[in-house]
């Protein structure tokens, strides 16, 4: 495939259960950021990794969430013990270069739609 | 860190005209401005960006204008047409030292009606 892929498409969880959304980026892609992107917002930035290092984690909301990516492509985002208010669409973009998002543009996955219940 | 204001939120216009979208941005030493178009239930697309050494580009019926002084920049959309009928985000990138992110405005619903 030549896109971002992201799985599930949807998740429904009941509060306080974990989840994790998997997220397989174009293949050879530097960068991966996840960003949550509520109803009628714009995305709003999450994490990012240049390779497998986790260079940047100061948008995950609290320490519920946890995202990695041992080898440098595919990386998982989870999130512990849910709560309503992490419901949204959480999206995995990646690019070719280093840098983060300032050097190339970013390449968006379709999402998954979580619902807390 | 950085904060992008995006106006107008919704936005409607009549097949054919033009439609303008202004975004004003807070970090003087952002330097990368992409504009992301999302269809409903549809993944966000890059359909233009410029970089702080240029003033303007465009790209067929699309523009976008960039002021480093006023710190905003705007996207223009000529002849526009119902499957220009989406939601437009714009971004900056922060450029501080460990900031790697890409900021979003909220979004403007383009409706083109035919």
């Amino acid at each position: 495939g030549a896109g971002v892929s992201q799985s599930p498409r949807y998740k429904v969880a009941k509060r306080g259960q974990d989840v994790a959304l998997r997220c397989d980026p174009i293949s050879g892609h530097v960068s991966l950021f996840w960003y949550q992107q509520a109803l009628g917002q714009g995305p709003e930035f999450l994490t990012y990794f240049q390779n497998e290092a986790q260079l940047d984690k100061s948008g995950l909301p609290s320490d519920r969430f946890f995202a990695e990516r041992p080898e440098g492509s595919v990386s998982t985002l989870k999130i512990q013990r849910t709560q309503q208010e992490d419901s949204a669409v959480y999206l995995c973009a990646s690019s070719p270069t280093g840098g983060g998002g300032r050097n190339s543009p970013l390449h968006f996955g379709n999402g998954t739609r979580l619902t807390v219940t | 860190g950085e904060n992008v204001e995006q106006h107008p939120s919704t936005l409607s216009v009549q097949e054919g005209d033009s439609a303008v979208i202004k975004c004003t941005y807070s970090d003087s030493a952002s330097n990368y401005f992409p504009w992301y178009k999302q269809e409903l239930g549809k993944r966000p697309q890059l359909i233009i960006d410029i970089r702080s050494n240029v003033g303007e580009k465009k790209d067929q019926r699309i523009a976008v204008t960039l002021n480093k002084t006023a710190k905003h920049f705007s996207l223009h959309i000529t002849e526009t047409q119902p499957e220009d009928s989406a939601v437009y985000f714009c971004a900056a990138s922060s450029t501080g030292a460990g900031s790697y992110q890409l900021t979003f405005g909220k979004g403007t619903k383009l409706s083109v009606i035919p």
